[in-house]
């Protein structure tokens, strides 16, 4: 079965940068169509897409983020990374990651939906 | 950058309909998934492709769309339903993906 999970640092002070690594099992980031995104969410706040890789190392940033983000994969180790540079109390949530499933009914193969997630990690900005 | 509208909250009795929708201006052009978030939990995938639903998923559970309108319907709410619940799509490109504000679902 697919599962994944986050680790990294549960304090960072600001202007630091967060290094988050998903490392996950039950699939593989060479199979064609498949990605990992990470997602957020402050405490008591709504979920925020971060950022996506797909097996093809095509990769998706918000907009929003795009200048502080970074994601990479290792498919040898089944592991995503991702950083965040600059970091801010706001910055301060529950980070997820998850599994992207291959979807190539409408003749690409991109999807761009979550079906199984981590269980979350909780960073906190703080000096 | 591109936003989803939700309403904030959504109140039902057991056993009614609850409707929760969805606004954005590229949702004619790109798919709506909804999730279903329980406290302290991560979210759960109910709803994808506007309207499939994932295995273990409950029937109750269905979605629709209409022009720059998405809405998940549960029939026959159960106390269990209680939650919040975001939608999630894509902008116009599908360069980015993008979340709903997030709808509190409270039965009564």
């Amino acid at each position: 079965q697919i599962t994944l999970k986050e680790s990294g640092p549960t304090l960072v002070k600001p202007t630091q940068t967060l290094t988050l690594t998903c490392t996950f099992s039950g699939f593989s980031l060479s199979t064609s169509g498949v990605g990992v995104g990470w997602i957020r969410q402050p405490p008591g706040k709504a979920l925020e897409w971060l950022a996506l890789i797909y097996w093809d190392d095509d990769k998706r940033y918000s907009p929003s983020l795009k200048s502080r983000l970074t994601i990479t994969k290792d498919t040898s180790k089944n592991q995503v990374v991702l950083t965040m540079t600059n970091m801010d109390p706001v910055d301060t949530a529950t980070y997820y990651c998850a599994h992207t499933p291959s979807d190539c009914s409408g003749g690409s193969c991109y999807s761009d939906y979550f079906d199984y997630w981590g269980q979350g990690t909780l960073v906190t900005v703080s000096s | 950058s591109y936003e989803l509208t939700q309403p904030p909250s959504v109140s039902v009795s057991p056993g009614q309909t609850a409707r929760i929708t969805c606004s954005g201006d590229a949702l004619p052009k790109q798919y709506a998934y909804w999730y279903q978030q329980k406290p302290g939990q991560a979210p759960v995938l109910v709803i994808y492709k506007d309207s499939e639903r994932p295995s273990g998923i409950p029937e109750r559970f269905s979605g629709s769309s209409s022009g720059t309108t998405v809405t998940l319907t549960i029939s026959g709410v159960q106390a269990e339903d209680e939650a919040d619940y975001y939608c999630q799509s894509a902008d116009s490109s599908g360069t980015y993906g993008v979340f709903g504000g997030g709808t509190k679902l409270t039965v009564l």
